[in-house]
């Protein structure tokens, strides 16, 4: 199976101020239709999760665009360029390209 | 608004058998696949398997492989999880979610517990 590898796993972040958060794959995430099969997921406390980003780079309708997944390959990002209150929770990437799908092991974004 | 509403969770011994439901409304139920993902605090979010519009396609995680059978009725808008010989390690929250673009829309999740 794929391996996805997030990092940091504990992001503590300043209100007002940018975060990142990285997302490895094991296996080029490229399919051979020209499309990469990476989702970022939000999960905020006491909640199912909600999808913020898929195919990388492709923002969901409603979500801020102060939210932007961007990557290639095996390497993929998202960032948050001013974080706010309602951000709290954990975050997921998850691909899709190689079968099974897969899932980081979350990262948790908390304020300072 | 897209709604997918679990039920059917509930603690079952183990070796025993659980079947989950899920119920869609505000969108064309009969045009997506479906999926179950399961979670847990120790091993985070698990793909269990999917299920095409017509049920001609079902896929599984190896994990559950003969014991888990995804089912739908497209009248109902309904989507099920039959799950058999469950297991300890079967103890999660189960979600329904929308299969577009693998994964788009999830449910508020259906607690299930295998113990003794």
């Amino acid at each position: 199976d794929v391996v996805m590898t997030q990092f940091p796993l504990s992001l503590p972040v300043t209100l007002g101020r940018p975060a990142s958060i990285s997302c490895r794959s094991s296996q080029s995430l490229l399919y051979s239709d020209g499309n990469t099969y990476l989702n970022w997921f939000q999960q905020r406390p006491g909640q199912s999760p909600r999808r913020l980003i898929y195919r990388a780079s492709n923002r969901d309708s409603g979500v801020p665009d102060r939210f932007t997944g961007s990557g290639s390959g095996t390497d993929f990002t998202l960032k948050i360029s001013r974080v706010e209150a309602e951000d709290v929770g954990v975050y997921y990437c998850m691909q899709g390209t190689h079968w099974p799908r897969t899932f980081g092991q979350g990262t948790k974004l908390e304020i300072e | 608004e897209v709604q997918l509403v679990e039920s059917g969770g509930g603690l079952v011994q183990p070796g025993g058998s659980l079947k989950l439901s899920c119920a869609a409304s505000g969108f064309t139920f009969s045009d997506f696949w479906m999926s179950w993902v399961r979670q847990t605090p120790g091993k985070g979010l698990e793909w269990v398997g999917n299920i095409n519009q017509d049920e001609s396609r079902r896929d599984y995680a190896n994990s559950v492989k003969g014991r888990f059978t995804i089912s739908r009725d497209n009248a109902e808008h309904s989507l099920y999880l039959q799950m058999n010989s469950l297991r300890v390690e079967d103890t999660a929250v189960y979600y329904c979610a929308r299969d577009q673009d693998y994964i788009d829309y999830w449910g508020q999740g259906t607690l299930v517990t295998v113990s003794s």
